[in-house]
């Protein structure tokens, strides 16, 4: 199984900071991952895929980028809403592998 | 607008078989997609477990094959997850979420469009 290491396993942040989440993958994953949200009680909802592509109606403030094995999920202005817990996800190789996810609170 | 709604015993006991059942609809299951299974351990993360077309193909995670099966019933547009031999280590928030997957401008995308809201499974005696 491909293993996906995400860091911090939790951050705090000032509304308005800049919030940066990384996913190492254990081998080569080209492109092939995607990111999600998900908040408390909730479903995860696809906010990234393809490491880059802002899916349709999300926020302009996320992005992400990386190819191989380092990968990068940017919030560039954190809101209050974006309270949630993050997770990478790779779909290079089944089974399809998650990160152990990003807790982003407020500071 | 496709929705997924998870039905199934909130509680199973241990050695027993949890099973549960994906209703979709504002879309068929027929469609061009894969259909998944999801669990989130309390305060965990992900697993996938396993997704399913409607033709009935399937592919599993190997770390639970000998125990999952997933079903489909395109009459009633709906999918199934059975898990044997549960344990509390299978305690979890059970999804189900729609594959999406195409090929475009030369690189394969896959993501998971839509989800259920998820139903909690305790295994307990």
């Amino acid at each position: 199984d491909i293993q996906m290491t995400q860091s911090p396993s939790s951050l705090s942040a000032s509304v308005g900071d800049r919030v940066t989440i990384t996913c190492q993958a254990s081998q080569d994953i080209s492109n092939y991952l995607n990111w999600y949200q998900q908040k408390p009680g909730k479903a995860p909802k696809l906010l990234i895929y393809d490491a880059s592509n802002l899916e349709t109606g999300v926020p302009s403030r996320f992005s992400g980028s990386g190819s191989g094995t380092d990968f990068t999920f940017t919030i560039s202005s954190l809101q209050p809403e974006d309270i949630a817990t993050y997770y990478c996800q790779q779909y290079d190789n089944s089974p399809l592998t998650f990160g152990g996810g990003t807790k982003v609170e407020i500071k | 607008q496709v929705q997924l709604q998870e039905s199934g015993p909130g509680l199973v006991k241990p050695s027993g078989t949890l099973s549960l059942t994906c209703a979709v609809s504002g879309g068929s299951i027929s469609s061009s997609n894969w259909w998944s299974w999801v669990r989130q351990p309390p305060g965990k993360g992900l697993e996938w477990i396993g997704e399913i077309y409607h033709s009935g193909s399937t592919n599993y995670n190997p770390s639970l094959k000998s125990r999952v099966t997933i079903s489909v019933d395109k009459s009633k547009n709906q999918f199934s997850l059975k898990l044997s031999s549960v344990t509390a280590a299978d305690t979890a928030v059970y999804y189900c979420a729609r594959d999406r997957d195409y090929y475009g401008s030369g690189s394969y995308t896959y993501y998971f469009d839509y989800w259920g809201q998820g139903t909690l499974v305790t295994v307990s005696s």
